[in-house]
């Protein structure tokens, strides 16, 4: 089946720093999506992405979908303490139903 | 509105309990999901509905049982489940044409414990 690498695992980071995280793929996938979930709550879609090359933005979020189709990234610029909280990646193929990263932790130091 | 709401939020019961978990969605979606997420891990899918129908079952357990009463609603009834069926229980949905059929929203879970 697909399979989703994403990483890394965890980051410790200050205050107004800027992050960046990334899932690779085994196979291509036609759609690419970013969750932040919040504990005891349920994943918040960040950023969608279509098609290949894609960059889209959120306001301090920038993801894009790799030209390969097999890899997407999602920066986050000048961190602030509510970013604090666990990422997913999750990316859609011929199946149609999404396979999820292993997730990111963030920790945003003050 | 990308509004999906799950009750209860939380949900005690004991292994001889029969309680339910409630979905609603007033997006136009008709495509809806049921995930099961133990901490720190990912989504895992239990259950996709499509048109009210029932189209993909991952393997679970007959203790879970979906239903879906309408095109905004989705309920799981649970019996006899087991301690390690503990965990958050995420409703989800989609569109089922168009571009973006495979992004989901989340509802806010149910945070199950069974004791």
């Amino acid at each position: 089946g697909q399979q989703l690498n994403q990483s890394p695992q965890s980051m410790f980071i200050q205050e107004g720093e800027d992050v960046s995280m990334n899932c690779t793929s085994s196979s291509i996938f036609n759609t690419w999506l970013w969750y932040k979930q919040d504990p005891g709550e349920g994943p918040v879609l960040l950023i969608a992405l279509y098609k290949a090359g894609e960059l889209t933005s959120n306001g301090r979020l920038t993801a894009q979908f790799g030209i390969t189709r097999k890899d997407s990234f999602l920066n986050i610029s000048a961190s602030i303490p509510s970013d604090v909280g666990i990422y997913f990646c999750a990316g859609s193929g011929s199946a149609r139903q999404l396979t999820f990263g292993s997730g990111t932790q963030l920790t945003v130091l003050p | 509105d990308t509004e999906v709401t799950q009750t209860p939020k939380h949900l005690v019961m004991g292994m001889t309990n029969k309680k339910s978990l409630k979905c609603e969605q007033h997006m136009g979606h008709r495509a809806m999901y049921w995930y099961k997420q133990k901490a720190k891990k990912p989504p895992e899918l239990m259950f996709v509905y499509s048109y009210e129908k029932l189209s993909i079952n991952e393997s679970v357990p007959s203790r879970f049982s979906p239903e879906c009463p309408n095109s905004s609603l989705l309920n799981l009834h649970l019996h006899a489940l087991q301690p390690e069926d503990s965990a958050l229980y995420l409703c989800a949905s989609s569109q089922v044409a168009g571009r973006g059929t495979d992004t989901q929203y989340f509802g806010p879970g149910t945070r199950l414990t069974v004791l």
